[in-house]
């Protein structure tokens, strides 16, 4: 059961913009629109920040959005604040056989 | 609240057993998929299994490093799921969450419960 690929480590400075990719096959995050992020800080439980690919759940500020190319889901965080600094990790169905998949997480640090 | 919580975590021999307890509360549990996920220590998330709800017949899916080993059930009269983990490995050494899965995203996770197994 293959991981999705995720860059190991991303950064950037308060204020600018940092995308993290996401990249699966055909069988997954090419074949579902149902790709998923998650956001965990240090020590904590892991939050729901984006789903079918682009919504954002309740209560997530809208600098977080997110989309699909092919087989690659990416995540896009506008206007970094410090409090980004954390774990990120993608997550789709793979089909009947795969089920559920996550990606293997970047770490996001904000300079 | 909408919240889930997890028991049964401890320490573990190579080859034993244990079982994970997830209490639900503040939405309607029997209409839930429940999912469990691991993650070992200073790594990744890593689905572990799921189980459907009655309309679904209960049907359960797991990942390949766990089938054979692993049985999740539920009990919606008391709004708990349950993982029961038999042949434990050193590998499945992880903090275990106990998540909902609403559409197609896990939406209310757990706090996690520790599993070490070592002997």
């Amino acid at each position: 059961q293959s991981a999705l690929t995720q860059p190991r480590s991303v950064s950037g400075s308060p204020g600018q913009s940092v995308t993290i990719s996401c990249s699966g096959t055909s069988s997954d995050i090419g074949a579902y629109n149902y790709a998923s992020w998650y956001q965990q800080h240090p020590g904590k439980v892991p939050k729901l920040i984006i789903y079918d690919v682009n919504k954002r759940p309740s209560g997530v500020p809208a600098r977080f959005s997110g989309s699909k190319s092919g087989n690659t889901a990416s995540l896009t965080i506008s206007g970094l604040q410090a409090e980004d600094e954390a774990d990120y990790y993608c997550c789709t169905y793979g089909g009947s056989y795969i089920l559920w998949v996550f990606g293997g997480g970047t770490k996001l640090t904000v300079l | 609240e909408m919240q889930l919580v997890e028991s049964g975590g401890g320490l573990v021999q190579p080859g034993g057993s244990l079982k994970l307890s997830c209490a639900a509360s503040g939405f309607t549990f029997r209409a839930s998929l429940i999912h469990w996920v691991r993650q070992a220590s200073g790594k990744g998330l890593e689905w572990v299994g799921r189980i459907r709800d009655k309309p679904d017949n209960y049907a359960t899916a797991y990942a390949a490093s766990v089938k054979g080993r692993f049985t999740i059930s539920r009990d919606d009269s008391k709004n708990m799921a349950y993982l029961q983990m038999n042949s434990l490995k050193t590998d499945d050494t992880a903090v275990y969450y106990c998540v909902r899965r609403l559409f197609n995203a896990f939406d209310i996770w757990g706090q996690g419960t520790m599993v070490t197994v070592s002997s």
